[in-house]
Parts: structure tokens; sequence; C-alpha cells
């Protein structure tokens, strides 16, 4: 059973620092992975998708990687600005299923 | 292009009660996949729907049931509510085998009193 998890579950940092968000999985076998964000009581908004054979992806400020191996990926964000606060979710689709597991997400609030 | 589009947004529910929720595929888009968020937590599949059939289902009771039509949007009905019902609904379109990854909607927000 594939199972998502997050690290950490929350994270407050001063505007200006570059972070990391870290995403574990335990089955390798999966098709892509999906970075999420989340505001308050919203949808999922598509952040990065990263397809098995891929190691990194980018856009502006956010980079994700993925090591399917040790079962792994990281969105980086750099330069983090107030609006980036929100909840950041990874999710990850099984080969051959037809669902999203996803983690339970890392809370990130970013102080002016 | 239009994005997934839900409606309604927020639902106020009597436990025991039926609900139907509504989605709208983004354009393009053939395969539709509902998620349910409880708060704090990350979404659960709860099924997909492709060609209007159900095309893989999560852990839940079948008193959670869906539809999808010829043009591509979908419904998720729920019977016999229970408090633990209560939750951010997500649905989620895609092309099928999700090559370009999946996009959500806003959610509907169910509460079960």
């Amino acid at each position: 059973k594939q199972e998502v998890t997050q690290i950490p579950a929350a994270l407050s940092v001063p505007e200006g620092e570059n972070l990391v968000l870290n995403c574990s999985f335990t089955d390798s076998a999966i098709y892509n992975l999906q970075w999420f964000r989340q505001d308050p009581g919203k949808g999922l908004t598509s952040l990065l998708l990263i397809q098995s054979s891929q190691r990194e992806q980018t856009s502006g400020r956010l980079n994700a990687s993925l090591d399917k191996s040790s079962g792994r990926s990281t969105l980086y964000i750099a330069a983090s600005q107030p609006g980036d606060s929100a909840t950041y979710l990874c999710a990850v689709l099984i080969q051959g299923a037809q669902k999203l597991v996803f983690g339970q997400g890392t809370r990130l609030t970013i102080n002016p | 292009e239009t994005g997934v589009t839900q409606s309604p947004t927020h639902l106020i529910k009597t436990r025991g009660q039926q609900v139907t929720l509504r989605c709208s595929s983004q354009s393009g888009h053939n395969t539709v996949s509902w998620y349910q968020q409880a708060l704090g937590q990350g979404p659960q599949f709860i099924f997909q729907y492709y060609r209007e059939e159900e095309n893989g289902r999560g852990n839940f009771p079948p008193r959670f049931s869906g539809l999808q039509f010829p043009n591509y949007s979908s419904e998720l009905n729920v019977n016999a509510l229970e408090l633990d019902d209560s939750a951010l609904y997500l649905c989620a379109s895609s092309l099928v085998g999700a090559t370009y990854g999946y996009t959500f909607g806003s959610g509907t927000r169910l509460t079960v009193v």
C-alpha cells in the first residue's frame, strides 16, 4: 500500500529565506508526482508535475526534484514571500491505478 | 480554456439526508475523480469515472455513488449522511492516464449536523 509522508507538518520562516519541503513515498512504482498548493478552505492549485522518468521540474521560484529509487521528492522555494503562505501537498499517481495518493501537507507561513 | 468548476460552494445537511454535488470538467479532459478532504488531512480518493463508468474506487461505502455525463461533467451522491461525512469534497479532471496531471476544482464544503 502506497503511503506518502510530508515533513515538516508546519514551517514558519521569515520573508526572503530559501526553503525546502520534503515528501517521501513507500512504493517507487509511481507514474508521476504532483505538487499542489492549497489556501485555507480552498481547492488545490497544481504547482509542478514530475514524470517518473524526470529528475526535476522548475517554475519561477519553485523547483521540484524526484528521486524515485529512494522514494523522495523535494520542493524548493527561493526567496520566499508572504504570499507563499499556504499548505503544500504532494501526491503520487500509482502505476496501473487511477488515483492520487496524498501526503498530509506542510503548512507554510512566511512572516513579513 | 475553462478550469474545473464545482457547485455548490457550501452546503449544510442533516444527518440521514441525501446530497448531490456537481462538477464540470476542464475543457478537453475525459476523466473525473472525486476526493474527500477532512480538516487537516490530505485528500482521500473516492472514485474516478471514465466513459461514464466507474474506473476505480477508494475505500468508501456504497452510499457514495457517482455519475459521469456525456459532456464529461459529473455528480457525487451521498446517501444516509453521517456526521463524519462533513468535509471538503474536491473534483479533479484529467486526460485518461493522467499524463499531464490533474486539475482540481475549488471544492464543496459539506457540513452534516
